[in-house]
């Protein structure tokens, strides 16, 4: 069974820092691309972060870019999302989600973990 | 960057009525579309991808059509358990984007 389980949020003053992660299980991480996309309270989906599988490539939000680094662990199966300069408007819970890997699907996310909330506030 | 805009934001319907919720892209994407559906509190779901393809498992009460800059997601017989918010999302260029959302609701 697929799993994905974020952990690391938490309540974080602006200009902070917080370091997520994502356990995934079930699956052979390493043949995955894999992405962050987060949910600020009561609004949409908002694709935040994509990693190629072997972490060769890495795609960002513009509003997040120089602020934000994705990385992986292949050998930990486990995915990163190192959050610096943190602003009132990066509230939101962040999901670890995986790319999907059919042919015409990569680039659309079939397993999602459960979420991590990070709240940036004084 | 690449707009996703989705309409209705909400619509209200019952039970055995067929909903249409459409999303236009500010440039062609092709068919590389996806249509999530999301409950509160819980993780989004993926139904449908490349435009018209169903996962696996998604009941084939939806549907997706569509290409280059106008999409529908159809669900021909709503039924009670898809009362929740539906997603569009581009992957036609690395930088992804999500429509605002749509939130079928009971009339």
């Amino acid at each position: 069974e697929v799993q994905l389980v974020e952990s690391g949020g938490g309540l974080v003053q602006p200009g902070g820092s917080l370091r997520l992660s994502c356990a995934a299980s079930g699956f052979t991480f390493r043949r995955y691309w894999m992405s962050w996309v987060r949910q600020a309270p009561g609004k949409g989906l908002e694709w935040v972060a994509n990693i190629k599988q072997d972490g060769s490539e890495e795609n960002y939000l513009d509003s997040v870019k120089g602020r934000f680094t994705i990385s992986r662990d292949n050998a930990k199966s486990s995915l990163y999302l190192q959050m610096n300069s943190l602003r009132a408007e990066d509230t939101a819970v962040y999901y670890c989600a995986r790319d999907n890997d059919i042919v015409g699907a990569t680039g659309s996310c079939d397993y999602w973990g459960q979420g991590t909330l990070v709240t940036v506030s004084s | 960057d690449i707009q996703m805009t989705q309409s209705p934001s909400t619509l209200s319907a019952s039970v055995g009525d067929r909903v249409t919720i459409t999303c236009r892209a500010s440039q062609s994407i092709s068919v590389w579309l996806a249509w999530y559906q999301q409950k509160p509190g819980k993780a989004p779901k993926l139904l449908i991808y490349k435009a018209s393809s169903l996962l696996n498992g998604v009941p084939s009460r939806f549907s997706g059509s569509g290409s280059g800059t106008e999409f529908t997601l159809t669900i021909s017989s709503l039924q009670p358990d898809d009362f929740a918010a539906y997603y569009c999302q581009q992957y036609n260029s690395y930088s992804r984007t999500f429509g605002q959302g749509t939130k079928v609701e009971i009339k």
